[in-house]
């Protein structure tokens, strides 16, 4: 998946710990999102931003912050990580009409 | 409430074999819908894109179809492979909702050689 990377590919957090996932993208788009993929739930989106310095909830936003600074790069914070945060995050940048996807960071909150 | 659907969740067929995966969703107002591909422990792998304005699009040995009017989307897989193995998702963009991306819960297809 050229064009957006994802940091950390995996990582251990002890619950309450906080932590920031990074997203940055060659392709320059202006759309950017974070899912999060669970098991029988399928990929979920906590937050979006249409540009640079704009962001928005999506359907599952409680628990985190998001910083879209710049045009290539989006970030998603978990502030004090629990449990229930376990999971695969995935970033996303829209084009003019396809979505890109990054390989993913396995978070795993114990 | 706008919802994608994905059955079966899981299929098993012969290498070799014809196969059909599909996708329903509830709202009409579809902008475009993507399959994707995704391997175990690995990202999403963009397949095949359907603008609202079009009935089909093939690549390859995949061909995927969407009817706006019954809500469906089929993505054919012809003679299929053991590589073709992985899970198989769908998602929707609907007009007005910012460019998001509605996921069905994927079917996980296995080829057996």
């Amino acid at each position: 998946n050229a064009g957006v990377t994802q940091t950390p590919k995996f990582q251990v957090l002890k619950t309450g710990q906080s932590m920031t996932l990074q997203c940055a993208q060659d392709m320059n788009h202006n759309s950017m999102y974070w899912y999060r993929q669970d098991p029988g739930m399928g990929l979920r989106l906590i937050y979006y931003s249409a540009s640079e310095g704009t962001t928005d909830k999506g359907e599952v936003p409680n628990g985190y912050n998001v910083s879209r600074l710049n045009k290539r790069e989006f970030s998603l914070r978990l502030e004090s990580a629990a449990p229930s945060q376990t999971s695969v995050y995935f970033c996303a940048l829209r084009g003019n009409t396809e979505a890109f996807f990054g390989q993913g960071t396995r978070l795993t909150v114990v | 409430k706008q919802e994608v659907t994905q059955i079966p969740a899981a299929l098993s067929v012969p290498e070799g074999e014809n196969l059909v995966l599909n996708c329903s969703f509830t709202d009409s107002a579809i902008y475009n819908l993507q399959w994707f591909r995704q391997d175990p422990g690995k990202g999403l792998t963009s397949l095949l894109l359907i603008q609202s304005s079009q009935r089909e699009q093939t690549s390859g040995r995949l061909n995927a179809s969407l009817d706006k009017s019954s809500g469906r989307s089929t993505l054919y897989i012809a003679a299929s492979q053991p590589g073709d193995s992985a899970t198989y998702l769908c998602a929707g963009r609907f007009s007005g909702n910012t460019g998001k991306l509605i996921f069905g819960q994927g079917t996980t297809l296995q080829v057996k050689p």
